[in-house]
């Protein structure tokens, strides 16, 4: 299994909801990615998780919420959010280390509507 | 912080023919990658070719090349024999390794288009 999966494919929520984005790799990868990406523009890193812990955080507001329940997992849990914050978000995986460390596989994105 | 520019938003190239994408970066890191990434309509994000900063040698893939000039910083994506299915946004992309993760940072993108 070389992929990486991500549901759903598309999520619209009003501001007051709170929903979750889900990304999985059997790739045995332990590094996790959330990118965010406007139209039009290129991805902008939000979180990485090494080894299952949070190891960057690009200054993300705290209505988006990262959990890397194991090491094939990781979600982004959405509360309160804006019209602005709608988005592709795309969730990739790397090896935790060695040679394959600095290549990215990236899943196909959650593209996200808030109204 | 690394920058990463891509000064041609948009290409096209009659199919069979070569296009060159360009992309120039500033670091001041002595260590680290460099990658081309394409986008298609499918929105899945596609490594295409990516080269080590410390290797002299340009990095092919079939029919993508790349011309690496370490000195002027630019890193320029060569297709030849452009197919319909190239038709893609391409993302040059620059990455640091530090113990924290491997941070990838892209440029604005450039929208190939592939005409037959």
């Amino acid at each position: 299994d070389t992929e990486v999966t991500q549901t759903p494919k598309h999520l619209v929520m009003g501001m007051t909801n709170k929903k979750s984005l889900k990304c999985e790799q059997h790739m045995g990868h332990r590094a996790m990615y959330w990118y965010k990406q406007k139209a039009k523009k290129p991805p902008e890193l939000m979180f990485v998780y090494s080894y299952e812990k949070l190891s960057i955080n690009e200054s993300v507001p705290s209505r988006f919420s990262p959990e890397c329940p194991n090491s094939s997992l990781l979600n982004l849990h959405l509360h309160a959010l804006q019209p602005e914050d709608s988005a592709l978000y795309l969730c990739a995986s790397s090896q935790g280390h060695g040679k394959g460390a600095n290549v990215l596989t990236f899943g196909a994105g959650s593209r996200l509507t808030v109204l | 912080a690394q920058t990463v520019t891509q000064s041609q938003p948009e290409m096209s190239v009659q199919e069979a023919e070569t296009v060159t994408l360009s992309c120039t970066y500033d670091t001041s890191e002595s260590n680290y990658y460099l990658f081309w990434y394409k986008q298609p309509p499918s929105r899945q994000m596609i490594l295409v070719i990516r080269q080590e900063a410390y290797k002299q040698q340009n990095a092919t893939e079939n029919r993508f090349s790349v011309n690496f000039q370490k000195a002027a910083k630019s890193f320029s994506l060569k297709i030849s024999d452009s197919q319909l299915g190239d038709t893609a946004m391409y993302f040059c992309a620059f990455m640091k390794q530090n113990n924290a993760g491997n941070m990838l940072t892209f440029g604005g993108g450039t929208r190939l288009m592939v005409k037959p």
